[in-house]
């Protein structure tokens, strides 16, 4: 049974760095075909998909935030991890990370989905 | 970057009732869309990946169509539980995009 689950802090300071951590279990990346990715969703607004990294540590980024954002992940502790610079009020967002087969007939749609986890950027 | 245009906004119709989505793709996205419901409080739920294939576990009286620009997804005969947004989401291009979602409400 494949789980996610997002942990992070819930307020961030405007121009501090977001750091948001997906431990999951169920599935290895390093055995070929998994990927993680990030999605967010503003309050009342539409999901923005933000990043992807595949098993062989490939990585895809949302070009319009592309320069504020780093996924990286630790296989030993069945992470991924994804960093934001410089937050702003605009990205209170609840932050998804979701598991995707990228080899399967499902490919790069997301199949598996955290509970999500709300950050609010405020000072 | 793709836009998804989803229509309407809002639908608002009765349990029993057959409920149509529409999804339009700014260029063609070949047959690369998915759907996703989402209820209040809840992450997404896959439904439809690839235009027409459900999703594991997703229930027979949801079925898309569509192919290039125009998507549908219907709901054969609305349940109390269907009532909720959805979203389509295509991974024909880089980057991934949603879009804007259609609020399914009880009439």
């Amino acid at each position: 049974q494949i789980t996610l689950k997002e942990s992070g802090p819930t307020l961030v300071k405007p121009t501090q760095t977001l750091t948001l951590t997906c431990t999951f279990s169920g599935f290895s990346p390093s055995s070929g075909g998994a990927g993680v990715g990030w999605i967010r969703q503003p309050p009342g607004k539409a999901l923005e998909w933000l990043a992807l990294i595949y098993w062989d540590d490939d990585k895809r980024y949302s070009p319009s935030l592309k320069s504020r954002l780093t996924i990286t992940k630790d296989t030993s502790k069945n992470q991924v991890v994804l960093t934001m610079t410089n937050m702003d009020p605009v990205d209170t967002a609840t932050y998804y990370c979701a598991h995707s087969d990228l080899t399967g007939p499902s490919q790069y749609f997301f199949d598996y989905w955290g509970q999500g986890t709300l950050v609010t950027v405020s000072s | 970057e793709i836009v998804l245009t989803q229509s309407p906004a809002t639908l608002s119709l009765s349990p029993g009732e057959r409920a149509t989505l529409s999804c339009r793709a700014s260029q063609s996205v070949s047959n690369y869309l998915g759907w996703y419901q989402q209820k209040p409080g809840q992450a997404p739920r896959l439904l439809i990946y690839d235009a027409s294939n459900r999703a594991t576990g997703i229930a027979a009286r949801f079925s898309g169509s569509g192919s290039g620009t125009d998507f549908t997804l219907t709901i054969s005969s609305l349940e109390p539980e269907d009532f909720a947004l959805y979203y389509c989401q295509q991974r024909s291009d880089w980057p991934i995009t949603f879009g804007q979602g259609t609020r399914l409400e009880i009439k």
